[in-house]
């Protein structure tokens, strides 16, 4: 039982170049999310969703995008990169209205 | 909006000192209260949390009470150790939807 991995650990990219950010979790969570962690910032929702198919915006969603095509995978999507999103990225998972599991993270440098 | 403010850090203490985060918040109804926890290089685990007024939650020596009145959920240790430095966040969670809202985060030092 893994619980919930983020793949990959660290990446560098340069301002514009696209990557995409992967999630899975091995628990049959309902719900999965992606924040960002900025220094003094706390964490901040970027998307998250309540099932497999759906998704929704949360706080700070501009320059994201996101899908769920399996209920085990939450893919987080940066189209042209910029330096601002420059930050370390969570995933969490939950079941309903429980307890979120956070993954390890994955630290994004944007050049 | 919901909004959660915690005291800025870093705060550095000897071991066995006592450990106080302030934690207070803004938000409409009757949201669940947290702590989360983040060791160097990992995710957030769940420390504590308490979901009505006047809980107190508590898990390996670390206790929050949940208090309405002055909008509260500061963290206490009685006797940190050098293992307890870390982050420390505080959240809030809304009945709908299970989205957190996150403080900025109290970094905590122990020294020997």
């Amino acid at each position: 039982n893994a619980g919930v991995t983020q793949t990959p650990k660290f990446r560098v990219l340069k301002t514009g170049q696209s990557m995409t950010l992967l999630c899975a979790q091995d628990m049959n969570h309902e719900y999965m999310y992606w924040y960002r962690q900025d220094p003094g910032m706390g964490l901040r929702l970027i998307h998250y969703s309540v099932g497999e198919g759906t998704t929704a915006k949360g706080e700070v969603p501009d320059g994201y995008n996101v899908s769920r095509l399996k209920k085990q995978n939450f893919l987080l999507g940066l189209e042209s990169a910029a330096p601002s999103q420059t930050s370390v990225y969570f995933c969490a998972s939950a079941s309903g209205g429980e307890t979120q599991y956070f993954g390890p993270g994955t630290r994004l440098l944007v050049l | 909006g919901d909004s959660v403010t915690q005291m800025e850090g870093p705060v550095t203490l000897s071991e066995e000192a006592f450990l106080t985060i302030n934690c207070t918040y803004t938000a409409t109804g009757y949201p669940s209260l947290f702590w989360y926890v983040q060791y160097p290089g990992e995710g957030l685990q769940l420390l504590l949390k308490a979901t009505k007024a006047d809980d107190k939650g508590s898990n390996k020596g670390f206790e929050a009470t949940y208090r309405k009145e002055t909008t509260s959920f500061h963290l206490e240790k009685g006797s940190v150790q050098v293992s307890d430095s870390a982050v420390y966040f505080c959240a809030l969670r809304k009945a709908a939807g299970n989205k957190l809202t996150f403080g900025g985060g109290t970094r905590v030092l122990v020294k020997p």
